[in-house]
């Protein structure tokens, strides 16, 4: 089954620097998505992005994050100047269509990043 | 706001034992609801899904029913393996609502001893 690649596994940041977090989702998918999940917390949404913008974000997802496609086959996350609470797991997902009720999202296996 | 609530871990059975992990959830709309289970070292995977009352979702022996009068869609399993040693997570999404913005709960760890 085709599935969504993310690296690296792990990144160790000092708190103030700049991370990417990059995401390959599955090649015909159309939608794609950012999710995090804080060590003993929910999974919670950050973002999605579609035809080449933000489709909606979440309250978390303030100016310290970015997304983008920059080519046709990456979907990264930016946090400009991370702090300490933006550790966590961080999931990229796509789906062929809008993601709505009947529609799947495929997963990536994440990202953790530490902010030391 | 809607909400998701599942049943703290870990939980802990022997093979074969009969497993039910539990899940309310708070909707102001006519949620599709959903089991994801993540593997050690894998990314979430949908396990189940339904998306209206009383609909059973079932896969790989697992099985959920949407409890519309309970707001519940509890996870069941009659015979567990070591295979199925994951975190369950389940989640929601409001019919008409946002792209992919599903609501998850916390996540229940289940480990099964041979």
């Amino acid at each position: 089954e085709p599935e969504v690649t993310q690296t690296p596994s792990h990144q160790v940041t000092q708190m103030g620097q700049e991370v990417i977090l990059r995401c390959v989702p599955i090649s015909n998918h159309l939608y794609f998505y950012w999710y995090r999940q804080i060590l003993g917390q929910k999974v919670e949404f950050l973002v999605s992005f579609y035809n080449n913008e933000i489709s909606e974000k979440s309250e978390i997802f303030d100016d310290q994050f970015s997304v983008e496609r920059p080519d046709g086959s990456n979907f990264t996350l930016k946090i400009r100047s991370t702090k300490l609470e933006d550790s966590a797991m961080y999931f990229c997902a796509s789906s062929e269509g809008q993601g709505r009720g009947n529609e799947k999202l495929f997963f990536g296996s994440g990202t953790q990043l530490s902010v030391l | 706001g809607d909400s998701v609530t599942q049943m703290e871990g870990p939980v802990t059975l022997s093979e074969e034992a009969f497993l039910t992990i539990n899940c309310t959830y708070t909707a102001t709309g006519y949620p599709s609801l959903f089991w994801y289970v993540q593997y050690p070292g894998e990314g979430l995977q949908l396990l189940l899904k339904a998306t209206k009352a009383d609909d059973k979702g079932s896969n790989k022996g697992f099985e959920a029913t949407y409890r519309k009068e309970t707001t519940s869609f509890h996870l069941e399993k009659g015979s567990v393996q070591v295979s199925d040693s994951a975190v369950y997570f389940c989640a929601l999404s409001v019919y008409g609502g946002s792209q992919g913005n599903l609501i998850f709960g916390k996540g229940t760890k289940l480990s099964v001893k041979p």
